[in-house]
């Protein structure tokens, strides 16, 4: 089954302790993107990644890091988590083109 | 640079009636058009896309036209159903592995 999975689904944590949000593909797809959801505010990008090596900084990657090294794997690294990263977030994949995203079912983040 | 506007939310419909949820978007050259549905806890799906002028698209009664004189792609449904309940976003992908482009979501409300 063509499927993005993020890991964790939900996770609770504090100010500054380092975390990562995994996702990968099983699709082949050579575009992945990360993005946050907040009320009001939609769908906001962090990072995209347009195949292995290659990665570009969305609309908000303040707080932000990712890496590439496979091309079915593009985790999400908060180095120094706050509590203004409190969000839902997720993952997305696709070919280029005009083709559309496939999306994970998203992590919830809360920073105490 | 490129922006998508949505109409804002949320939209409160009876069973049975007729929606519209406008959707604008700016950008260079001609993108295709998407538009993604998030049901309640769940990720992102796509519902249709356009990938050129005056194509329409369409999935599960719902329809939208790529209209490139008025730069829209509003979203359309004949008879709404309790279970239509959920956000949805409309999104814009130039060619190639350049950043998508989503509007902010319209929460639209069904009830019986």
């Amino acid at each position: 089954e063509a499927q993005v999975t993020q890991n964790p689904r939900y996770l609770i944590t504090v100010t500054g302790k380092k975390l990562t949000v995994t996702c990968s593909q099983n699709m082949n797809h050579e575009y992945m993107s990360w993005y946050r959801q907040d009320p009001g505010l939609g769908l906001r990008q962090i990072y995209y990644s347009m195949n292995v090596e290659v990665t570009d900084k969305g609309d908000v990657p303040e707080g932000y890091k990712v890496s590439r090294k496979e091309k079915r794997n593009f985790p999400l690294i908060l180095e120094s988590p706050s509590p203004n990263q409190t969000s839902l977030y997720f993952c997305a994949s696709s070919t280029g083109g005009n083709q559309p995203q496939h999306f994970g079912d998203g992590t919830r983040l809360s920073i105490l | 640079g490129n922006s998508v506007t949505q109409m804002e939310g949320p939209v409160t419909l009876s069973e049975e009636a007729f929606l519209t949820i406008n959707c604008t978007y700016t950008a260079t050259g001609y993108p295709s058009l998407f538009w993604y549905v998030q049901y309640p806890g769940e990720g992102l799906q796509l519902l249709l896309k356009a990938t050129k002028a005056d194509d329409k698209g369409s999935n599960k009664g719902f329809e939208a036209t790529y209209r490139k004189e008025t730069t829209s792609f509003h979203l359309e449904k004949g008879s709404v159903q309790v279970s239509d309940s959920a956000v949805y976003f409309c999104a814009s992908r130039p060619g190639g592995y350049q950043k998508v482009t989503f509007g902010t979501g319209t929460k639209l409300q069904v009830i019986p």
